[in-house]
């Protein structure tokens, strides 16, 4: 069955760079996209950007230029680096499989999220 | 960036009630809108996409609509599992999510 689960440190100091890994199985990277999501605290959630699955990424231009997603498909992994983190990038981190039916209609949709992975920017 | 505007940001609802949020975009996205129910501790799980199109195993009380600006998700006939946090998103170039409507219990 679908499955994604996202591993990390769960701090990350200010300034420092934080590195997520979402391992995936049960399906093909090289047939889906993947997202990162990530959501603060009582907030709502936040795309943030996408590993096509043709190997393109997307980005969220609110956090490109702090941003890098790349893959390793021998592992069915994605990965994620942010650098500059801040104390408002604290929160629930999640990966998504991204479904995209482009006939009769254009759908997207998020059909697959890991659990989660907290992360904590403080010194 | 299209924002996606919930309201309202909470409601106080009855079991075997129904149920109505709204969600309204900054500017059309035509029928480009998922919905999202969110448990505590728990990942967003999709129910609506494409405004109207209820997901696998979503069962029928849960009715999407809308185009354009305004959505609505409709909960006909309201559970207690229902009690959750409710999210839209468009999946337009940047996708963006809502701020969530929190149905709780009177």
């Amino acid at each position: 069955q679908v499955q994604l689960k996202e591993s990390g440190p769960g701090l990350v100091q200010p300034s420092e760079t934080l590195s997520l890994t979402c391992t995936v199985s049960g399906f093909s990277l090289t047939s889906y996209s993947v997202s990162w999501v990530r959501q603060p605290s009582g907030k709502g959630p936040e795309w943030m950007g996408r590993m096509w699955y043709d190997g393109d990424t997307a980005y969220n231009s609110a956090l490109k230029s702090r941003l890098s997603i790349s893959r390793d498909t021998s592992k069915n992994q994605v990965f994620l680096k942010m650098n500059s983190l801040q104390t408002d990038d604290t929160g629930t981190y999640y990966c998504t499989r991204d479904t995209e039916i482009v006939m009769p209609s254009y759908y997207w949709y998020f059909d697959f999220w890991g659990p989660g992975t907290m992360v904590t920017v403080s010194s | 960036e299209t924002v996606m505007t919930q309201s309202p940001t909470s409601m106080s609802t009855s079991i075997g009630e129904r149920v109505t949020l709204n969600c309204k975009a900054s500017q059309s996205v035509g029928i480009n809108v998922d919905w999202y129910q969110q448990t505590p501790g728990q990942s967003p799980k999709l129910l609506i996409y494409g405004a109207s199109n209820r997901h696998t195993g979503v069962p029928d009380r849960f009715t999407g609509s809308g185009f354009g600006r305004d959505f609505t998700l409709t909960i006909s006939n309201m559970e207690a599992e229902d009690l959750a946090v409710y999210y839209c998103l468009q999946y337009g170039s940047i996708p963006t999510f809502g701020a969530g409507t929190k149905l709780e219990l009177k």
